[in-house]
């Protein structure tokens, strides 16, 4: 009974180091989201996917890149970071909208990540 | 584009007593779901509460309840006999029907319970 598991949990980089970010759900959804928390501004989109093989850029995707490979894993990738990328994580996944009770989206622990 | 407003960065409300948290939002479809999440200090993300627009009778769960108004596009949240418990960031999202039906999210209302 997992859910959503984010690999890990806490990271301090340093500016120009690349990182991978992964999310694994168990839950056979089809739509998987990346989130970044910052103070004062809630959770905003970088990239979603809303199947395997299938990637779209959110609000904020500047700095990140994303694959979906496979169903159950996204992957959130910072190539060059930036102390801009400063933040808190969180990928997300839901099920196809089917009916009222299969809307909920679950969310993983969460990734806190410092650029220095 | 949907866009969710949340106006009372911090609110605050004495153990026992009556919080209101606001949100309103902007979109052009008719139907869509909305909902509460809480956030305590773990960082976790907790459904609170879930909303279908095209229901008019307002969503409750124990002592959550919203008062949706879909014409004034607008989703409070009231929380009744707070409990210290209930102290959290709280974000009001939007889901809609079409594209990636992806959540938006409000900026969050820090909720204080005084004891």
């Amino acid at each position: 009974n997992a859910g959503v598991t984010q690999t890990p949990k806490f990271r301090v980089l340093k500016t120009g180091q690349s990182m991978t970010l992964l999310c694994a759900q168990d839950m056979n959804h089809e739509y998987m989201y990346w989130y970044r928390q910052d103070p004062g501004m809630g959770l905003r989109l970088i990239h979603y996917s809303v199947g395997e093989g299938t990637t779209a850029k959110g609000e904020v995707p500047d700095g990140y890149n994303v694959s979906r490979l496979k169903k159950q894993n996204f992957l959130l990738g910072l190539e060059s970071a930036a102390p801009s990328q400063t933040s808190v994580y969180f990928c997300a996944s839901t099920s196809e909208r089917g009916g009222p009770f299969n809307t909920e989206a679950f969310f993983g622990q969460g990734t806190r990540l410092t650029v220095v | 584009a949907q866009t969710v407003t949340q106006s009372q960065p911090e609110m605050s409300v004495q153990e026992a007593e009556t919080v209101t948290l606001s949100c309103t939002y902007d979109t052009s479809e008719s139907d869509y779901y909305l909902f509460w999440y809480k956030q305590p200090p773990s960082r976790q993300m907790i459904l609170v509460i879930r909303q279908e627009a095209y229901k008019q009778q307002n969503a409750t769960e124990n002592r959550f309840s919203v008062n949706f108004q879909k014409a004034a596009k607008s989703f409070s949240l009231k929380i009744s006999d707070s409990q210290l418990g209930d102290a959290a960031m709280y974000f009001c999202a939007y889901r809609g029907f079409q594209g990636a039906q992806k959540l938006v999210f409000g900026q969050g209302t820090r909720l204080t319970i005084n004891p």
